[in-house]
């Protein structure tokens, strides 16, 4: 079957200070994975779409400074939050898909910004 | 632009009551719709998904939804609900683009 796995599931970072994580797609190819972001008691934001052999785009209210994506392969994405602050926190998920109906979801970064 | 509106934030009922979830979807086109649960402090769990035929979807732990093309609704239900079914649940919108837009989520919880 086709899962999602990303690490970490839990960080804590300084504020100010850079966080990275990642995103492994097995079972299937992921020609697409977008990163959601949920602060706490909201629902999820799309940050970013990153289709392989594409430009990478970017949500309103984010940006490729703030929240550079890497996605090399089918199988795998990293995201990074750069000079994280306390509206940082809060769960990033990942979903991958291949062609554009369904997408799979890992079980999601947890991000404390302390 | 597409969006989902899930109107109930919270929905409070006692433990073998019937439930329905209301979902309503803006799109020009018919969308792939979707709904997830999350529990405390979990990522996300699909619970069923539509992409076209019978309007009405049959997902896990004897969840299901309607589509309603004309309403453009896609309500969630389940004839007895369990205290474990306590959770958010998200109804999201695919349109065919490898990205999903979610409504704000309703907070269900179940009464012994």
């Amino acid at each position: 079957g086709a899962l999602v796995y990303q690490y970490p599931r839990r960080t804590i970072c300084k504020s100010g200070t850079s966080m990275r994580m990642e995103c492994q797609a097995v079972g299937f190819q992921a020609t697409s994975v977008a990163w959601y972001r949920q602060s706490p008691q909201k629902t999820f934001e799309l940050i970013a779409l990153s289709t392989v052999n594409s430009a990478i785009k970017y949500e309103q209210n984010f940006t490729q400074e703030k929240f550079p994506i890497s996605h090399p392969n089918l199988s795998f994405s990293s995201m990074t939050v750069l000079n994280a602050y306390l509206e940082d926190r809060g769960l990033y998920l990942c979903g991958a898909s291949t062609g554009n109906t369904e997408v799979f979801f890992g079980k999601g970064t947890r991000l404390t910004v302390v | 632009a597409q969006s989902v509106t899930q109107p109930d934030a919270r929905v409070t009922v006692s433990e073998g009551a019937s439930l329905q979830l209301r979902c309503k979807y803006s799109y020009s086109a018919t969308p792939y719709l979707f709904w997830y649960v999350q529990y405390p402090r979990q990522g996300l769990q699909l619970l069923l998904k539509y992409y076209s035929g019978d309007p009405v979807v049959q997902g896990v732990n004897s969840f299901e939804a309607e589509f309603s093309k004309s309403n453009s609704s896609f309500h969630l239900q389940k004839a007895s609900v369990h205290w474990s079914d306590s959770a958010v649940y998200f109804c999201a919108l695919n349109t065919n683009t490898g990205k999903l837009t979610f409504g704000d989520g309703t907070v269900l919880t179940v009464k012994p």
